[in-house]
C-alpha cells in the first residue's frame, strides 16, 4: 500500500554512465516532483510536473531529463553522471501545487 | 539570502522538556507554510500545516509571524523519539521553498 514509491533505493555507478530512477504514485494526485537532497542535507526542487505537463525546470544540467508517462509516474534519466551527482533523490507527489507532498522512500545515488 | 533560512542545531533537549525553534522567510507573498520532520536517511513527513491564528496538534505548536516573517514550532514534554531533523517550508510562486532544517536530539 505504499504511496510513492522509488526504485532503485541505492544506485553506485561509474561517472560517464547513464542511470535511470522511476517513481510511482497511487494517491491519484496531480502533481509530482524531484528534489535532490545532498550531503548537507539542503533539499531543493529540480523538477514539477502537473498533469503530465512540466511546470518547473530549476536550474540543473540538461543531462537531468524528467519524463511522465502518465500523472502516476515520473521518472528521471540521468546521463553521464559526475561525482558532484551523487545526492539522495527523493519523488514526492501532491494533490495540487501548494499543498502537502507526500514523499518517496529516495534513491541514494553514489558516483564513484 | 536564503528564502528560506533555519538554525541547524543541534537543540540537545532533555526527555520531558520544551524546546522552540524559529524559521525565518524572504518572500512576504509566501502563501502557506509547513514544518516537515526528516528522520535520519529517511524522506521527510508532513508534521503539522501552520495557519495564520497559530495551531496546535498533541504537544507540538506552530505560529506564524507574517509582520515579521518568521514561523515557529514548539515541542512540549519532549519525548526520544521527537529526535529529528524539522523542516520548515514555505510556499510561495506555485513551489515549496525548504529550509535545511533544524536538528533536535532529546536525551534520556
Amino acid at each position: 500500500d505504499t504511496a510513492v514509491s522509488q526504485t532503485p533505493k541505492y544506485l553506485v555507478t561509474q561517472m560517464g554512465n547513464d542511470k535511470s530512477i522511476k517513481c510511482e504514485q497511487n494517491l491519484g494526485h496531480d502533481t509530482m516532483y524531484w528534489y535532490k537532497q545532498d550531503s548537507k542535507k539542503f533539499l531543493k526542487i529540480m523538477f514539477s510536473y502537473n498533469n503530465k505537463e512540466l511546470i518547473i525546470n530549476e536550474t540543473v544540467p540538461n543531462r537531468f531529463s524528467p519524463k511522465s508517462p502518465d500523472k502516476a509516474h515520473l521518472n528521471l534519466h540521468i546521463n553521464s553522471l559526475e561525482l558532484g551527482d551523487s545526492a539522495v533523490y527523493f519523488c514526492a507527489s501532491s494533490q495540487q501545487t501548494g499543498l502537502e507532498q507526500f514523499f518517496g522512500p529516495g534513491t541514494r545515488l553514489t558516483v564513484l | 539570502r536564503k528564502e528560506v533560512e533555519q538554525d541547524p542545531g543541534p537543540f540537545n533537549v532533555p526527555e520531558g522538556a520544551t524546546v522552540a525553534f524559529n524559521c525565518t522567510y524572504s518572500n512576504s507573498a509566501s502563501q502557506s507554510f509547513f514544518w516537515y520532520r526528516q528522520d535520519c536517511r529517511k524522506e521527510p513527513k508532513l508534521l503539522m500545516s501552520v495557519y495564520s491564528s497559530g495551531n496546535e496538534d498533541g504537544r507540538f505548536t506552530a505560529q506564524l509571524n507574517r509582520a515579521s516573517q518568521y514561523i515557529s514550532l514548539l515541542i512540549r514534554d519532549s519525548k526520544l523519539s521527537d529526535s529529528a531533523t524539522y523542516l520548515c517550508v514555505v510556499h510561495a510562486w506555485g513551489k515549496l521553498q525548504f529550509g535545511a532544517g533544524t536538528q533536535v536530539v532529546v536525551t534520556p
